[in-house]
């Protein structure tokens, strides 16, 4: 079965500052890796994704995550946080193996917040 | 161009009535289309998928109930609401192997 984690509640940062957001994750065959975004009282949007090739994704609004096969983490970063940043932000993981149909597991989310 | 609409944004119901929540999608054809519930603003949960027209599965039993009557139409409904289906539900839908979720606005229940 797939399962996905983000050991963190929060993250504070102060703007400016690097920004990383784990998540790790458990699959048995090769895993599909997604970053979403929510802002209160609305949808999930799509950051970035990790299917095949480069390790490290480049993705919207300045964001990046970079595949570790080994420690089977995809953690979300950003060199330098803005305010605006603050939000949930959840990975999500599909295991191409042992999933037909397409279902995405999301992890419990990770709430940043991002100070002036 | 391809897009989501969920309605309505809120609703407030008593408990023990009925439900319907209506999800579309635009611009794409026989698309994967799913319904997920938020409680307490943070946990994602799969309640419903659907591969096809009439195709639905439950991912957990519940008080609620899917149905798709047409290609591009998920309906998410209920006879009896309980206090425990308040939440935010969010659609979403997956076209092509490769590709992520595009999630609605969703729809903030409150059962009183």
């Amino acid at each position: 079965a797939q399962s996905v984690a983000q050991p963190e509640d929060q993250v504070n940062v102060a703007e400016g500052n690097p920004l990383t957001v784990k998540c790790t994750y458990s699959v048995s065959g090769n895993p599909y890796l997604f970053w979403y975004v929510q802002y209160p009282n609305r949808g999930l949007q799509f950051l970035l994704k990790y299917i095949t090739g480069d390790n490290l994704v480049k993705g919207s609004y300045g964001f990046e995550a970079e595949f570790n096969k080994s420690q089977t983490s995809f953690h979300l970063k950003k060199p330098s946080a803005l305010v605006s940043d603050s939000a949930l932000y959840f990975c999500a993981v599909r295991d191409i193996a042992a999933d037909s149909w397409g279902k995405l597991q999301f992890g419990a989310g990770t709430q940043v917040v991002v100070t002036p | 161009s391809q897009t989501i609409h969920q309605w309505p944004a809120t609703l407030v119901q008593p408990v023990g009535s009925p439900l319907s929540l209506e999800c579309t999608v635009e611009g794409t054809s026989n698309p994967n289309l799913y319904w997920y519930r938020q409680a307490a603003g943070r946990g994602l949960q799969l309640l419903f998928y659907s591969v096809g027209i009439g195709q639905i599965s439950s991912e957990v039993p519940q008080n609620l109930s899917a149905s798709r009557p047409q290609d591009r139409q998920f309906i998410l409904s209920s006879k009896k609401l309980l206090l425990s289906d308040s939440g935010f539900y969010l659609c979403a839908w997956k076209i092509g192997p490769d590709s992520g979720y595009t999630f609605g606005s969703g729809t903030r229940l409150t059962v009183v």
